[in-house]
């Protein structure tokens, strides 16, 4: 079967600092694979999706990027945080139009 | 207006049902999805309807999909203090999913 993990499960970091999440896929090849956000209280916003290795499409503008060295893994990153950075970042994967699955998430706080 | 658009909030007594209402925008979709996300955890898929379906059942779950007027629902019978999470209503547009702003259901004793 397959299962998505994301790490840390939680991170607290200061303002300015870098950052890498990341998330992996086993059970599967050629997932779609993408990252969320999710702010308290609110939906999700997609920030990035990858339909292949190296190749990553950006939903919206902002201070993060993303990278995907190997077929199953995706990882998030950012230079320099900022306080509005925090949130709760979900991963998730899906395979030939099935429903997307997501992790279990990580939990950002910028102080 | 939003793309997937849901009540924010829904308070039910244990074992009653709930019925959480979903509209959405985008005549194309081809999927709609129910997700369930408890405190501090990912979303769990509930289930999913196929755009050419009026309804789908699965256990104590019912699926309504009203496609002339883009109105999704979704049942729950016999309301227990387990379904107490927030629900996100999903619809695939252009091979991506919308996301609602998730309904927060309260089971009361």
């Amino acid at each position: 079967s397959q299962t998505i993990h994301q790490w840390p499960a939680t991170l607290v970091q200061p303002v300015g600092s870098p950052l890498s999440l990341e998330c992996t896929v086993e059970g599967t090849s050629n997932p779609n694979l993408y990252w969320y956000r999710q702010a308290a209280g609110r939906g999700l916003q997609l920030l990035f999706y990858s339909v292949g290795i190296g190749q990553i499409s950006s939903e919206v503008p902002q201070n993060l990027s993303a990278s995907r060295p190997q077929d199953r893994q995706f990882i998030l990153s950012s230079k320099k945080l900022l306080l509005s950075d925090s949130g709760f970042y979900l991963c998730a994967w899906e395979r030939g139009g099935q429903p997307q699955h997501f992790g279990d998430g990580t939990r950002l706080s910028i102080l | 207006g939003e793309d997937v658009e849901q009540s924010l909030f829904l308070s039910v007594r244990e074992g009653d049902s709930s019925v959480i209402n979903c509209t959405y925008t985008d005549s194309s979709s081809t999927y709609l999805y129910w997700y369930k996300q408890e405190p501090g955890a990912g979303l769990q898929l509930l289930t999913y309807i196929f755009s050419n379906m009026d309804m789908k059942q699965d256990q104590r779950l019912t699926v309504l999909l009203n496609k002339k007027d883009k109105h999704l629902s979704l049942r729950i019978a016999d309301t227990q203090t387990g379904d107490s999470a927030i629900y996100f209503c999903a619809a695939d547009s252009w091979g991506k999913l919308q996301f609602g702003a998730g309904t927060q259901v309260v089971v009361t004793p």
